[in-house]
């Protein structure tokens, strides 16, 4: 039982370059999401997709783009990298059950780098 | 707008002593709140969650955590601490109305001696 499989888990980029976070979720969830993880701050999202064919922005979503793919894929693109891009981003799936919102649940992360 | 707040950005903790973990939360309207914790190099596990009801909840590998309405707070806790709970605890708050994201704490690292 994967749960919620992220790809790559560590890159490096240069400044400039662009690239994009694969993220699968295999437990047929309808909620998808994007977080990034810096020292100190906690989790912050940058986009969510609620359901297949929809999505929308968080609170961090400048420098990147989002496609939700089908129901099991939601990718993250950052299309020219920049310094403050540096972090560990974290993809999240949930559901809906027993009229409320589940917990999400995580994957293990991409460690990214830009120089 | 919802935010939260743990205010002990580490908590050092001898091995079998007891850890309380702090979290105060904004939000207006009925929050779901939720403790998580991260292993380093790995993403977060759910400890437990808090939709509605009794205000004691528990969850898992021992822990606990009360939701105090008057106080706007989620603390968490354990009676007795093991060496396999070094880790980073992270408090969130979400809610129906916000579509289920969820806000996090700036985390607390939890170093336990032996």
């Amino acid at each position: 039982n994967a749960g919620v499989t992220q790809t790559p888990k560590f890159q490096v980029l240069k400044t400039g370059q662009s690239m994009t976070l694969q993220c699968a979720q295999d437990m047929n969830h309808n909620s998808m999401y994007w977080y990034r993880q810096d020292p100190g701050m906690g989790l912050r999202l940058i986009y969510y997709s609620a359901s297949e064919g929809t999505t929308d922005k968080g609170e961090v979503p400048n420098g990147y783009n989002v496609s939700r793919l089908n129901k099991r894929e939601f990718s993250l693109r950052l299309e020219s990298a920049a310094p403050s891009q540096t972090s560990v981003y974290f993809c999240a799936s949930s559901d809906w059950s027993g009229g409320v919102n589940q917990p999400q649940h995580f994957g293990d992360g991409t460690r990214l780098s830009i120089l | 707008a919802q935010s939260v707040t743990q205010p002990d950005i580490h908590i050092t903790v001898s091995e079998g002593a007891s850890l309380e973990l702090r979290c105060n939360y904004s939000y207006g309207a009925t929050p779901y709140l939720f403790w998580y914790v991260q292993s380093p190099g790995q993403g977060l596990q759910l400890l437990l969650k808090y939709f509605s009801g009794d205000t004691l909840v528990q969850g898992i590998k021992g822990f606990e955590a009360e939701f105090k309405r008057s106080q706007s707070s989620f603390n968490l806790r354990k009676p007795s601490v093991h060496w396999s709970d070094a880790a980073e605890y992270f408090c969130a708050v979400g809610s129906q109305a916000a579509g289920n994201k969820l806000t996090f704490g700036g985390g607390t690292r939890v170093l336990v001696k032996p």
